[in-house]
């Protein structure tokens, strides 16, 4: 069975930072297009960030463009997505995914800012 | 950004009965490639989605044969043939196109 175990959500201020990580297993990390969706609370989902299979091309919707980073360690099968500068709006459960002839999804972690 | 607009936002539905929702997308989703990505994803409550259909018609491994897509040009729909009452929960259509890719705003269906 395919895992992707999100952590590293939490609380946090705005302004503040987090840093997500996503760990894969069984299935072909290296060869899969990943990326993280979000949920806010009581809502529908939000794609946030796309990472190609080699880490060499990276997508990000406009609201967390300049202030996340995704990236990923094939040789680790991790996922990563560095925020920063925080706003409340960020709030959400973040889900890790991968994309490709199978669709895989994580649990989820939930990121709170707020003061 | 391509806009997914779905109906009914709401479904209640009679076990043993179909479905049927429909997701309309705000320009053609066909690629580069030829391939026009559009999925459809399924939240259980308190879960985390999980894909159904992908590339309008393709059923995933392991979903019911009850669950079909079909569509094309801007059009799509999502039928169960058979609602069950594990089918319930939240569906969204979702344009894997273009960037930033976009998901419907979720249609929620639930037993009578």
């Amino acid at each position: 069975e395919v895992y992707l175990v999100e952590s590293g959500g939490g609380w946090v201020q705005p302004g503040g930072s987090l840093r997500l990580s996503c760990a894969a297993s069984q299935f072909t990390f290296s060869n899969s297009w990943m990326s993280w969706v979000r949920q806010a609370p009581g809502k529908g989902l939000e794609w946030a960030a796309n990472i190609k299979p080699d880490g060499s091309e990276k997508q990000y919707v406009d609201s967390v463009k300049g202030r996340f980073t995704i990236s990923r360690d094939n040789a680790k099968n991790s996922l990563y997505l560095q925020m920063n500068s925080l706003r409340a709006e960020d709030t959400a459960v973040y889900y890790c995914a991968s994309w490709g002839a199978s669709n895989h999804w994580g649990q989820g972690t939930l990121v709170t800012v707020s003061s | 950004d391509v806009v997914m607009t779905q109906s009914p936002l709401s479904l209640p539905v009679t076990l043993g009965q179909p479905a049927s929702i429909s997701c309309r997308s705000s320009q053609s989703l066909v690629h580069s490639d030829g391939n026009i990505y559009l999925h459809w994803l399924h939240q259980r409550p308190g879960q985390s989605p999980r894909r159904l259909i992908y590339k309008i018609s393709n059923r995933d491994s392991g979903v019911p044969d009850r669950f079909s897509g079909g569509g094309s040009g801007t059009d799509f729909t999502l039928r169960i043939s058979r609602v069950e009452a594990e089918d319930v929960g939240v569906y969204y259509c979702l344009q894997h196109t273009h960037w930033p890719h976009t998901f419907g705003q979720g249609t929620k269906v639930e037993i009578k």
